[in-house]
């Protein structure tokens, strides 16, 4: 497929548990952006991967959140120590570096009980 | 920091025409957008503007930006039942962060 993909579409955990989310952008973008969506709410950036420069980490929330990428592929999104407060939908999205619109995945719905 | 802001409710009846509003405060964005996002669905880019613009026109939709007030709305001609959704208000730069509004619900009445 040509979309971004994103996996589970939805996970549900106990609070205190460690979680990681999946991100396949479409191939050949160079950016790779992860935003929460909390219920009712508008999105709010987490982070920013744009090629081999250093993420732009500044929407994290607390140091419970980390998230990687290989290259120009795949990122993970890691909450640790998951928290009720961290139930939200988690959109990841991905672009060209020039290209003015970002595609965003459907989503992983997390629900931490 | 940057910040947009959206009225949260608009309800509007079949065939008429639908306006949403937004403010936004960070003057270096670039580009401005609305998305739509429908219940259960992802986000869909539904137009942008380019800042040195003041009026895109796109079939049904017509966005205007007031730079200078910060002040962006869309504007939807004879709104249909599948407009109904949240539209998003967004700002930012190509190959950049976006920073999004919190939606308006629109609610379209037959």
């Amino acid at each position: 497929g040509a979309g971004v993909s994103q996996s589970p579409s939805n996970k549900v955990t106990e609070k205190g548990k460690d979680v990681e989310l999946r991100c396949d952008p479409i191939s050949g973008h160079t950016a790779l952006y992860w935003y929460r969506q909390r219920l009712g709410q508008g999105l709010e950036f987490l982070i920013y991967f744009q090629g081999n420069s250093a993420p732009d980490k500044s929407g994290l929330p607390s140091d419970r959140f980390s998230a990687e990428r290989t290259g120009e592929s795949v990122s993970t999104l890691t909450i640790q120590r998951t928290q009720q407060e961290d139930s939200a939908v988690y959109l990841c999205a991905s672009s060209s570096f020039t290209y003015y619109e970002q595609y965003f995945g459907p989503g992983t719905r997390l629900t931490v009980t | 920091g940057e910040d947009v802001e959206q009225s949260l409710f608009l309800s509007v009846r079949e065939g008429d025409s639908s306006v949403i509003n937004c403010t936004y405060t960070d003057s270096s964005s670039t580009y401005l957008y609305w998305y739509k996002q429908e219940p259960g669905a992802g986000l869909q880019l539904l137009t942008y503007i380019f800042s040195n613009m003041d009026m895109k026109q796109d079939q049904r939709l017509t966005v205007l930006l007031n730079k200078k007030d910060k002040h962006l709305s869309l504007r939807i001609a004879d709104t249909q039942t599948g407009d109904s959704a949240i539209y998003f208000c967004a700002s930012g730069a190509a190959g950049n962060k976006l920073t999004f509004g919190g939606g308006t619900r629109v609610l379209v009445k037959p």
